[in-house]
């Protein structure tokens, strides 16, 4: 089935830094979006997009839905506590549009 | 406004036994997802139901796995017997209708099963 690659699997980093995360697909996708998922709970939305090129902020997090529409990346800004978890991506195909394809998360780590 | 709620939050069990998960979506939400949530693996979808109606089940691992969705506020996701490799964190999710801009799909805080 279809799959998103995300990177990087996880991230150290250190309280204050800015984090930034992509995902890439190698087919078409409708929708991006972005969740956070903490311990002991279920994903969280953080951004949807739904435009080629859209560029949407929510807070110190941005996140863009590539041109090609075959990829987005999500970036956080001056990084606090708080922000430590896994962050997913997912994607809505063109085929199947109901149906979230996502990516395999982004663990981050940050030292204070 | 209520989330996605699920029951029950924990639940350990010994192998053979029946396992029942049960899902109440947001009201109003036209779609009731099942996921399955492993190290290996990641985020499954395992079947999504519009309107009640299941509309693809190709998620669904073999026949031990089951999910129904009897009314627009309740469904179940049903595993007999249950085996050590079907212990996972399973999410229910809802959604409103496709085609409308801000349909994203909201999870429950998941069911954590152990089976041993």
């Amino acid at each position: 089935g279809q799959q998103l690659n995300q990177s990087p699997q996880s991230m150290f980093i250190q309280e204050g830094e800015d984090v930034s995360m992509n995902c890439t697909s190698s087919s078409i996708f409708n929708t991006w979006l972005w969740y956070k998922q903490d311990p002991g709970e279920g994903p969280v939305l953080l951004i949807a997009l739904y435009k080629a090129g859209e560029l949407t902020s929510n807070g110190r997090l941005t996140a863009q839905f590539g041109i090609t529409r075959k990829d987005s990346f999500l970036n956080i800004s001056a990084s606090i506590p708080s922000d430590v978890g896994i962050y997913f991506c997912a994607g809505r195909p063109i085929q199947g549009a109901q149906k979230l394809v996502f990516g395999q998360g982004t663990r981050l780590t940050i030292n204070p | 406004d209520a989330g996605v709620i699920q029951s029950p939050r924990h639940e350990v069990t010994e192998m053979g036994q029946e396992v029942t998960l049960r899902c109440k979506p947001i009201s109003g939400h036209d779609y009731l997802f099942w996921y399955r949530q492993t190290m290996m693996r990641g985020l499954e979808l395992l079947i999504y139901f519009n309107n009640n109606v299941p509309i693809d089940d190709s998620g669904m691992p073999e026949d031990r796995f089951s999910a129904k969705m009897p009314n627009a506020s309740f469904s179940t996701l049903k595993i007999q017997p249950s085996e050590p490799r079907d212990s996972a964190v399973y999410f229910c999710a809802s959604s409103l209708q496709t085609g409308a801009i801000g349909n994203t799909i909201y999870f429950g805080e998941g069911s954590w099963l152990t089976v041993v």
